[in-house]
């Protein structure tokens, strides 16, 4: 039983070009959250998705970030014209239920480590 | 406004000893707190669930406790190991919220 799978794991770009991270939900799970974790701080929330729709992403940027969960394949987090204050590692999580309602732990993926040369 | 502390300076303990890891918490009504742990490099890995009528939580060497009073939750690692060095991290959801809200992490580091 595979956990959460994100890929790359690591990923490079230069300012300007665009970013994508794909995370793959645990199999059974229609919850899919992502953190942002910068160097020497904590995980902040930035979105929550079920499949086809945003539930929540008061964390998110308001420009050049984006997130779907389509009905077939994996969640992807895109970064437009990425600068270097978008280094960070991207954490990807998956929980079977709803976090209020049930209580439910996350799983989270090993993370892609982006970094904005 | 809405602050979870975690003491940011490292925990250095020996083989052996119980580590006790503080995570206190401001301007929030959580449902309930769960603690992390991170590797570097890794994902955090889920350890422990405590709701808020919940006063105590054991997991093998592991306990958790909770005190809405106080507004601070303690995790315990009694035996402790150098395979128990890594970051701990609490996290609260407010209630009816949609996401986990995390501390700054503690890093424990034990020495045999």
């Amino acid at each position: 039983n595979a956990g959460v799978m994100q890929n790359p794991r690591h990923l490079v770009r230069r300012r300007g070009q665009e970013a994508r991270l794909r995370c793959s939900p645990m199999k059974g799970h229609s919850h899919v959250y992502w953190y942002r974790q910068l160097p020497e701080e904590g995980l902040k929330f930035m979105v929550y998705l079920q499949k086809e729709n945003i539930i929540d992403e008061s964390g998110m940027p308001k420009e050049r970030f984006s997130a779907e969960f389509p009905k077939e394949g994996p969640s992807i987090l895109r970064i437009q014209q990425v600068v270097r204050g978008d280094s960070a590692a991207y954490f990807c999580a998956s929980s079977p239920g709803r976090l209020g309602a049930s209580g439910a732990e996350q799983f989270f993926g090993p993370g892609t480590r982006l970094t904005v040369l | 406004s809405q602050k979870i502390e975690q003491n940011s300076e490292a925990l250095n303990i020996q083989e052996g000893k119980t580590a006790t890891l503080t995570c206190n918490y401001t301007n929030y009504s959580p449902a309930y707190l769960q603690w992390y742990r991170q590797d570097p490099g890794r994902g955090p890995v889920f350890l422990l669930l405590i709701r808020e009528n919940e006063k105590e939580k054991r997991k093998e060497r592991l306990k958790v406790t909770f005190d809405t009073t106080l507004k601070q939750s303690l995790f315990h690692i009694t035996a402790s190991q150098p395979a128990d060095s890594a970051t701990y991290l609490c996290a609260l959801v407010p209630n009816a919220g949609n996401m986990l809200t995390f501390g700054g992490g503690t890093r424990l580091m034990v020495k045999p």
